[in-house]
């Protein structure tokens, strides 16, 4: 099916582990976008990437780095893992000015 | 100040009933807005956009204040099925991004 698939959807980390959240979409959209979603929070910003070969911080970007690795794929790595990340992770992807069209999400856990 | 605010709920509304969802927003720059729908421990989607002359979708109608920089929904003749976490959406600054409140939980009961 057409949409923007995400790995894994679930994962359990130690404080201080790395590890990378992977996005692709397969509907030719240009901008792709990484979000987190606490409980009573909504769903925040972290990095998005307008266009290929682009990235941008969003609202909350300290601990994560991105990579806008062609226009189909755009992923998330976690450096050195902190409690504060637990959360879900969303990516989504869009044509220019429409609606977004989200994955299925991560559920992380840093223990 | 949140950038966009909602009344967090819960709406706890019979089947039948009409309820209405408020939403604002303090970037008066937005050119977009959306609501969404995001069901328990999904993703959200897109449930309608909303235009300044208002606009319906079946059961569902949204408002579109700028002056006030106010949006609405009001679901109509709700639905069990209605029962989800709906979010006021809009863009807000560079290319594209969408700035989300955090979410309206109706809950609908028989």
């Amino acid at each position: 099916n057409a949409g923007v698939t995400q790995t894994p959807k679930f994962q359990v980390l130690k404080t201080g582990q790395s590890m990378t959240l992977q996005c692709a979409q397969d509907m030719n959209h240009n901008s792709m976008y990484w979000y987190r979603q606490d409980p009573g929070m909504g769903l925040r910003l972290i990095y998005y990437s307008a266009s290929e070969g682009t990235t941008d911080k969003g609202e909350v970007p300290n601990g994560y780095n991105v990579s806008r690795l062609n226009k189909r794929e755009f992923s998330l790595r976690l450096e050195s893992a902190a409690p504060s990340q637990t959360s879900v992770y969303f990516c989504a992807s869009s044509w220019a000015g429409d609606g977004y069209t989200f994955g299925s999400g991560t559920r992380l856990t840093v223990v | 100040r949140k950038e966009v605010e909602q009344d967090p709920g819960p709406f706890n509304v019979p089947e039948g009933a009409t309820v209405a969802f408020n939403c604002t927003y303090s970037n008066s720059a937005s050119q977009s807005f959306f609501w969404y729908r995001q069901d328990c421990r999904k993703e959200p989607k897109l449930l309608m956009s909303v235009y300044s002359s208002g606009n319906e979708d079946g059961r569902f109608t949204a408002q579109l204040n700028r002056a006030s920089q106010y949006i609405s929904l009001l679901i109509r003749d709700s639905k069990l099925s209605d029962s989800a976490t709906y979010l006021c959406v809009v863009t807000s600054g560079g290319y594209n991004k969408l700035i989300f409140g955090a979410g309206t939980r109706l809950a609908v009961h028989p």
